[in-house]
């Protein structure tokens, strides 16, 4: 199975600041189509995930601006640019590339 | 509107029998592979299984393999998840969320772009 781990596991930050997690995936990621299916979805408290980024880098539908994603192979990056107080959550890493889908632990953004 | 709404959750006794569904609108589900996504209790999330659109391809988590079964009726548009000889570590949220298109050869679209509000399982005696 394909191990995904994301760091910090708790980052707080001052609101209108930017924040930055880390995922690091045990083997690459790239598909034999040559795509790479990393995902980044938010939890905010007490609701379900939503999908913010897919395929490295790809904004979902409505997600604001100040979320981007980058990486390749087994690294990659959530960057927020200026954190809201709508933000406050938990974030994962995910990997549909190879059967198990496997999630990182999950990183927790509160504001300071 | 893509809408995902899970039901079947409940209370039920370690070895006990649940049948979990999840209603689908808003969009074509024949056309889409499906997945059921759980978290336990202030944990994280857990894969559990997938299906796609014809019901042609299946897989499992290990941790549930040969007692849990995906499944769905197009027709209905409805997804299922039947879980026998329930453990309490099994007590968590189950969603379902949307996979790819089954005409999406080339991964051009997302997946895990629609969840569920989710239903509660608690395995306890």
């Amino acid at each position: 199975d394909i191990v995904m781990t994301q760091t910090p596991l708790s980052s707080p930050v001052t609101l209108g600041q930017p924040a930055s997690i880390s995922c690091r995936s045990s083997q690459s990621l790239v598909h034999s189509d040559g795509n790479t299916y990393l995902s980044w979805l938010q939890q905010r408290p007490g609701q379900p995930p939503r999908l913010l980024i897919y395929k490295i880098s790809n904004r979902f539908s409505g997600v604001p601006d100040r979320f981007s994603g980058s990486g390749a192979g087994t690294d990659f990056t959530l960057k927020i640019s200026r954190v809201e107080a709508e933000d406050v959550g938990v974030y994962y890493c995910m990997q549909a590339t190879q059967f198990p889908w496997t999630f990182g632990q999950g990183t927790k953004v509160e504001i300071k | 509107e893509v809408q995902l709404v899970e039901s079947g959750g409940g209370l039920v006794q370690p070895g006990g029998s649940l049948r979990l569904s999840c209603a689908a609108s808003g969009f074509t589900f024949s056309s889409y592979s499906m997945n059921w996504v759980r978290q336990a209790p202030g944990k994280g999330l857990e894969w559990v299984s997938y299906i796609s659109s014809s019901s042609s391809t299946i897989y499992y988590a290990d941790s549930v393999k040969g007692r849990f079964t995906i499944s769905r009726d197009n027709a209905k548009n409805s997804l299922y998840l039947q879980m026998n000889s329930l453990r309490d570590e099994d007590t968590a949220v189950y969603y379902c969320a949307r996979d790819h298109p089954y005409y999406d050869s080339s991964g051009y679209y997302p997946n895990f772009d629609y969840w569920g509000q989710g239903t509660l399982v608690t395995v306890s005696s």
